[in-house]
């Protein structure tokens, strides 16, 4: 079993449109949490951090539920410039980061 | 901001020939950095851990002696992929953290390798 695992997707929705990733992660000791976007063979990005108590950065909501060990990334009115594979990437007591295999997003006008 | 730079991003090699990979961090000192190796539509896999001055620790499944990792100074490390093979051909990407900049682990522009 993969250490953090997402739907691969892809996710295609119309511009406007929210959609909602999840990903899993099987290591309680994880100790913190991030959402990377990655464009087609560029390299990842962060996106944001995600927290127990949740955040917000305009238009994108991270969720952690550590009890469940899952991750979400929520994306409200989403643009074409959002199209991308998001990567669910947690990390224990080091700086290793682990990273899913990514939920790729396509969104059209 | 930060900066990490890797070069060249994209090289293409005979089979059996040696490629060296190097990634700097440009105004930081690190003395940890990161390579992970990215085959096309798989995830982001950590190869080793680059420590400044010692040697490097690898994950399991890496071999150390065709993946030879240098960090001989606080801003540049080296990958070598040596005796490449057609297998080997894929996207390396180095991080690396910033001494006191808070967690921010920030990533090199990747570099295409393609062995033929």
């Amino acid at each position: 079993r993969k250490e953090v695992e997402q739907d691969p997707g892809p996710f295609n929705v119309p511009e406007g449109a929210t959609v909602a990733f999840n990903c899993t992660y099987s290591n309680s000791a994880s100790q913190s949490f991030f959402w990377y976007r990655q464009d087609c063979r560029k390299e990842p990005k962060l996106l944001m951090s995600v927290y127990s108590s949740g955040n917000e950065d305009g238009r994108f909501t991270a969720q952690l539920n550590r009890a469940s060990q899952y991750i979400s990334l929520l994306i409200r009115d989403s643009k074409l410039s959002d199209s991308a594979t998001y990567l669910c990437v947690v990390n224990r007591r080091t700086d290793k980061l682990i990273f899913g295999t990514g939920t790729r997003l396509q969104v059209f006008p | 901001g930060a900066v990490v730079s890797q070069h060249p991003s994209r090289v293409i090699c005979k089979s059996g020939t040696s490629v060296k990979i190097e990634c700097r961090s440009l105004d930081f000192q690190a003395t940890t950095m990161f390579w992970y190796r990215q085959f096309p539509k798989q995830s982001l896999m950590l190869m080793a851990t680059s420590n400044e001055g010692s040697k490097a620790t690898y994950e399991q499944g890496v071999e150390k002696d065709k993946f030879l990792i240098n960090h001989a100074s606080l801003t540049l490390s080296t990958l070598t992929v040596t005796s490449a093979h057609p297998e080997d051909s894929s996207f390396y990407i180095c991080s690396a953290r910033a001494l006191g900049v808070g967690n921010t682990i920030y990533f090199g522009e990747g570099s295409w390798l393609t062995v033929v």
